[in-house]
């Protein structure tokens, strides 16, 4: 089945310096890669996602990129700030926005102000 | 919270008892999914509902869990002689252009 390995597992960058997320997936059928931020004690939350037609989306200082020849995708996110501070999860569907979503292991992000 | 509740937000309960859960839409949604998440860990999934079917269920979901979805609105997730490997939050999701989540359900086996 499906699976999905996300890495770093913590990260720590100083206040407004990039972070990178790397997420690899197995299923070459795989088409739809949202990724979702945890904070502390809540619900994870959509902050954004890509379809397999498109190579690169952005949304103000949150990017996401895909390469579906190597199978990876990356999220990104740059001038980071202090409540950047959270764990994010990539995940992968073979069915698209309405799909189940495959997890990755997740990233504790750490940012220092 | 929007889009769904889910009831109660925590339960703890002692090894051996059943526990029901459950996810209310704010509105109509066809597709509905359950999902665990343990410490430390992303959410997995455990099953999920067309309207009123249940149309797959991970290997996750053993014997001692069941899902119904009466009528195709609210669901409900029981699981029978919980175990201390139980302990974990469950999440609710619906769908609209993806998949957002409810606040969950922390469930504690003692």
């Amino acid at each position: 089945g499906e699976n999905v390995e996300q890495h770093p597992s913590t990260l720590s960058v100083q206040e407004g310096d990039s972070a990178v997320i790397k997420c690899t997936y197995s299923d070459s059928a795989s088409n739809y890669f949202p990724w979702y931020k945890q904070e502390l004690g809540k619900r994870p939350q959509l902050i954004i996602d890509i379809r397999s037609n498109v190579g690169e989306k952005k949304d103000q200082r949150i990017a996401v990129t895909l390469n579906k020849t190597a199978k990876h995708f990356s999220l990104h996110i740059t001038e980071t700030q202090p409540e950047d501070s959270a764990v994010y999860f990539c995940a992968a569907s073979t069915s698209g926005n309405t799909g189940k979503l495959i997890f990755g292991q997740g990233t504790t992000l750490q940012v220092k102000p | 919270d929007t889009g769904v509740s889910q009831d109660p937000r925590h339960k703890i309960t002692k090894r051996g008892q059943n526990v029901t859960f459950r996810c209310d839409p704010i509105s109509e949604h066809n597709r509905l999914y359950w999902y665990r998440q343990t410490l430390g860990q992303g959410p997995e999934f455990l099953t999920y509902f067309q309207n009123e079917a249940q149309l797959e269920k991970s290997r996750l979901l053993s014997d001692r869990f069941s899902a119904e979805r009466p009528k195709g609105s609210f669901s409900t997730l029981e699981i029978q002689r919980t175990e201390q490997g139980d302990s974990a939050m469950y999440l609710c999701a619906w769908v609209t252009d993806t998949q957002y989540f409810g606040p969950g359900t922390r469930l504690t086996v003692l």
